[in-house]
């Protein structure tokens, strides 16, 4: 077990709607990044949080957006969805302020969306 | 831009030794990481070059030339479980985002 908590571990959704994945870091981590998955494929970052400021982003879709709250835990929000949408979303966190000097992530279980 | 390339698939016996190789471009390079998934699971780490040479961890080795932009990961005596996905991941660029290759698929057989 990472330590890292995501939520729903499953989400069936409809094209053209909006979807909210939560994420709780491991205790005392304060670096929180999002990843997106498709079929396949690798890894594709989309963007870091560090104590509720973003730092880092990758190719994120407008449609996309997240956020980072005082209590650290953050949310990824999906709107406008779309087929190509399906994938495992994971969140993942550290305790540095960015990922640097090879500090491990430590990665949730992932949320699976699938959009129909 | 930063790109990274490894095998798509690897097969091997248990018992044997593999090794997943990975090259990578990348600007502002900091290290080569190595990350397991086991069938859509969860990413965990596995190990991490800064500089030039093998590091050993247990049945896991991983190897960096910074000079040829290249790493690999040695597996040795494999077993049932290690058969996964192998991530490389390289961390630099102007935002220091970790970006990951496509991974290597291994399958070890009996």
């Amino acid at each position: 077990d990472s330590g890292v908590t995501q939520t729903p571990k499953h989400l069936i959704t409809a094209t053209g709607q909006r979807v909210t994945l939560r994420c709780s870091p491991r205790s005392g981590d304060l670096s929180v990044y999002w990843y997106q998955q498709s079929l396949d494929q690798g890894l594709q970052f989309l963007i870091q949080y560090y104590n509720g400021e973003e730092r880092a982003k990758g190719n994120i879709l407008e449609r996309f957006s997240a956020q980072q709250f005082p209590d650290l835990h953050s949310e990824l929000n999906l709107s406008s969805l779309e087929l190509g949408d399906s994938a495992l979303y994971f969140c993942a966190s550290s305790h540095s302020t960015g990922q640097e000097a090879g500090t491990p992530l430590h990665f949730g279980n992932g949320t699976r969306l699938t959009v129909t | 831009g930063q790109s990274l390339e490894q095998p798509s698939e690897v097969t091997a016996v248990e018992g044997a030794i593999v090794q997943i190789n990975c090259t990578y471009q990348t600007s502002g390079f900091y290290g080569l990481s190595w990350y397991q998934q086991h069938d859509g699971g969860a990413p965990t780490f596995l190990s991490y070059n800064a500089l030039d040479g093998l590091e050993e961890t247990g049945r896991f080795s991983s190897f960096l030339s910074r000079s040829d932009s290249y790493g690999y990961l040695l597996l040795q005596e494999l077993q049932m479980k290690d058969s996964a996905s192998y991530f490389c991941a390289v961390s630099g660029g102007a935002t220091n985002k970790l970006i990951f290759g496509t991974g290597t698929l291994l399958a070890v057989q009996p």
